[in-house]
């Protein structure tokens, strides 16, 4: 069974915290993305990676840096919380390719409250 | 630029009756087309998918065909159960953009006994 977990389902925080939200995929995938979901406005992407060592920014990368040392996992960290940080974190990944449609696997998300 | 748009939520039904929830997209190139959903406390879930004009993806009683001329992808299904109750994502995907799915805002459903 394909999966994709993420460190923490719930995580309260404090501002100026450096925090760092962990997810590893078991599916050899190349891809890995991280989303921030918040209502209203659907899944935008912070950050996303094709390989190891590789991140390219997504469309709110301000505020996050990423990291991908190994290909299976893929760190999300907030150098400095915010209160308006305050978010659910979805971490997705994918094979490379057009064969299998690019279809991203996801985890179960981590709600982030910054206090 | 590449957007999705999706009708505003919560949209409420009874048990039984039907679905439409409308999406449609504007893109440069020629899209994929999907639907997540993702159920209460949980991540999203692949739902279907389309990959070229015409297609119909189907799923769980769910369908959506990909209609180019209206740049449409309207999830659809004949008769809900409580337990469809849950938010669906429509999203597109640009090959030659690294794999990044693109999203609406989300829509939420709540179908009652």
């Amino acid at each position: 069974d394909v999966k994709v977990t993420q460190s923490s389902r719930y995580l309260v925080k404090r501002t100026g915290e450096k925090v760092f939200l962990e997810c590893v995929q078991d599916m050899d995938h190349e891809n890995m993305f991280w989303y921030r979901q918040d209502p209203g406005l659907g899944l935008r992407l912070i950050y996303f990676s094709y390989d190891v060592k590789m991140k390219e920014k997504g469309d709110i990368p301000e505020g996050y840096s990423v990291s991908r040392e190994k290909k299976e996992r893929f760190s999300l960290i907030l150098e400095s919380a915010s209160t308006n940080q305050t978010s659910m974190y979805l971490c997705a990944s994918s094979t490379s390719g057009q064969g299998a449609g690019n279809e991203q696997f996801f985890g179960p998300g981590t709600r982030l409250t910054v206090l | 630029g590449n957007s999705v748009t999706q009708m505003e939520g919560p949209v409420t039904l009874s048990e039984e009756a039907f679905l439409t929830i409308n999406c449609t997209y504007t893109a440069t190139g020629y899209p994929s087309l999907f639907w997540y959903v993702q159920y209460p406390g949980e991540g999203l879930q692949l739902l279907l998918k389309a990959t070229k004009a015409d297609d119909k993806g189907s799923n769980k009683g769910f369908e959506a065909t990909y209609r180019k001329e209206t740049t449409s992808f309207h999830l659809e299904k004949g008769s809900v159960q409580v337990s469809d109750s849950a938010v669906y994502f429509c999203a597109l995907l640009i090959y030659n953009q690294g794999g990044k799915l693109i999203f609406g805002q989300g829509t939420e459903l709540s179908v009652k006994p």
